[in-house]
């Protein structure tokens, strides 16, 4: 057990509607980041914030948003779903930017 | 861009064999993460190293920083040591994933 949660664990939905996937990170930990995982692209990474302040950005589409609270949880949003965003979606956090990440066990989502 | 590059994709092996998967990776990368994923999704950190080596059980993994190079041994190879690996590149901001080796251990 990595310490870092994720909810919900599986999550099926229509093409066109929105969702929310929510992320806590280790105890201690300021950093969170978002991936995702599609068959067919590998591991992917979203976006990172850090102690409530958006840090980095990678190939997160403009569908896609996250925020960092201020008790650290993370909540990544996804709208306008299409089939192609069905993947696995981790989150992962660290002590520092320069830390060890620790993943989540994932949210798996399905878009028919 | 900064680029990570994993061999081979798949491997083979009878339980007790030592296993070796390399890793090499471009300018720019600070440090290596090695990550397990189980078939069941789950990605468990295993290492990060920016020198040097480091050792877990039957788990060992090295680093070359001239040679831009790191490989992760698996001693006493065991059917539970069956997953996907994957080295990733560490940015100050962000990992490069690999594509991943698959692991297949047989008794």
């Amino acid at each position: 057990d990595s310490g870092v949660t994720q909810t919900p664990k599986h999550l099926i939905t229509a093409t066109g509607q929105r969702v929310t996937l929510r992320c806590s990170p280790r105890s201690g930990d300021l950093s969170v980041y978002w991936y995702q995982q599609s068959l067919d692209q590998g591991l992917q990474f979203l976006i990172q914030y850090y102690n409530g302040e958006e840090r980095a950005k990678g190939n997160i589409l403009e569908r896609f948003s996250a925020q960092q609270f201020p008790d650290l949880h993370s909540e990544l949003n996804l709208s306008s779903l299409e089939l192609g965003d069905s993947a696995l979606y981790f989150c992962a956090s660290s002590s520092g930017v320069l830390q060890e990440q620790f993943f989540g066990p994932g949210t798996r989502l399905t878009v028919l | 861009k900064n680029e990570v590059e994993q061999s081979p994709q798949n491997l083979t092996a009878q339980e007790g064999e030592f296993i070796t998967i390399n890793c090499s990776y471009s300018v720019g990368i600070s440090a290596l993460h090695w990550l397990q994923q189980h078939p069941g999704g789950g990605i468990v950190s295993l290492f990060m190293l920016s020198s040097g080596k480091k050792k877990h059980g039957r788990l060992i993994a090295t680093i070359n920083i001239q040679e831009k190079h790191s490989s992760l041994h698996i001693t006493a190879s065991h059917p539970r040591d069956s997953a996907v690996y994957i080295c990733a590149g560490k940015e100050p901001d962000k990992l490069i994933f690999g594509t991943g080796t698959r692991l297949q251990v047989f008794p």
